[in-house]
């Protein structure tokens, strides 16, 4: 099975600061894709944003980026600016392209601090 | 907003009933999954379908089976409930510009005493 690995349980960040949240993942698939999802405290998750592993630029969705390095398989998300909203549950995912199954990290809790 | 409704949201049960939780989507996407989350697993897939009476096994299946009648429902079923299958129960479709993401509902909390 794919392995996504979230070595962060617990993060913390200082309002209007910026934050990595740490995504690795074991793959030997050459066709596939990265997903973070937001996961507040009332349950619902929430895609953020995607990454394809063709893709040469690092994704972007207003104040998430994805920070991809192939080579290391690693994909960390970059929150920008943190907000008190940000407190929540984040989880990475890997997919392979076309197939049904996506893989879930354990997720890491961020808290911001006013 | 997928339009992804599930039901009931929360459900308390006794061991060995049946329980069934309901899926319900409002803009025709062919695939449908069902996934569990619980504490340091975060979610895996269950079942998912690909179209009407079209569906296969996910990774945590055993002791789970599911029906597709229609385009817009997606029914998991828990035969006989055991405590291990207490859990929250995400439904998802996939959709979007990029064919893999996964728009999620906002899941059954399922306690089995």
């Amino acid at each position: 099975a794919q392995k996504i690995t979230q070595t962060q349980p617990g993060m913390f960040v200082q309002e209007k600061e910026a934050v990595t949240l740490d995504c690795t993942y074991d793959t030997s698939d050459q066709s596939y894709g990265l997903f973070w999802y937001k996961q507040p405290s009332s349950g619902e998750m929430i895609f953020l944003i995607y990454q394809g592993s063709y893709d040469e630029q690092n994704a972007t969705e207003g104040r998430y980026s994805l920070n991809f390095q192939k080579a290391r398989k690693s994909a960390n998300l970059v929150i920008s600016a943190s907000q008190l909203g940000d407190s929540a549950m984040y989880f990475c995912a890997w997919g392979q392209t076309g197939a049904n199954n996506l893989f879930f990290g354990t997720g890491t809790r961020l808290t911001v601090i006013p | 907003d997928a339009g992804i409704t599930q039901s009931p949201r929360h459900k308390v049960t006794e061991t060995g009933t049946p329980v069934t939780l309901r899926c319900h989507q409002t803009e025709n996407h062919r695939y449908m999954y069902w996934y569990r989350q619980d504490p340091g697993h975060g979610l895996r897939l269950i079942h998912y379908s690909y179209g009407v009476k079209d569906t296969d096994k996910g990774e945590v299946s055993d002791g789970y089976s599911v029906s597709r009648s229609k385009t817009e429902d997606f029914l998991l079923t828990l035969e006989s409930a055991t405590s291990s299958q207490t859990s929250v129960y995400f439904c998802a479709i996939r959709s979007g510009l990029h064919q893999e993401t996964q728009y999620f509902g906002p899941g059954t909390r399922l306690l089995v005493l």
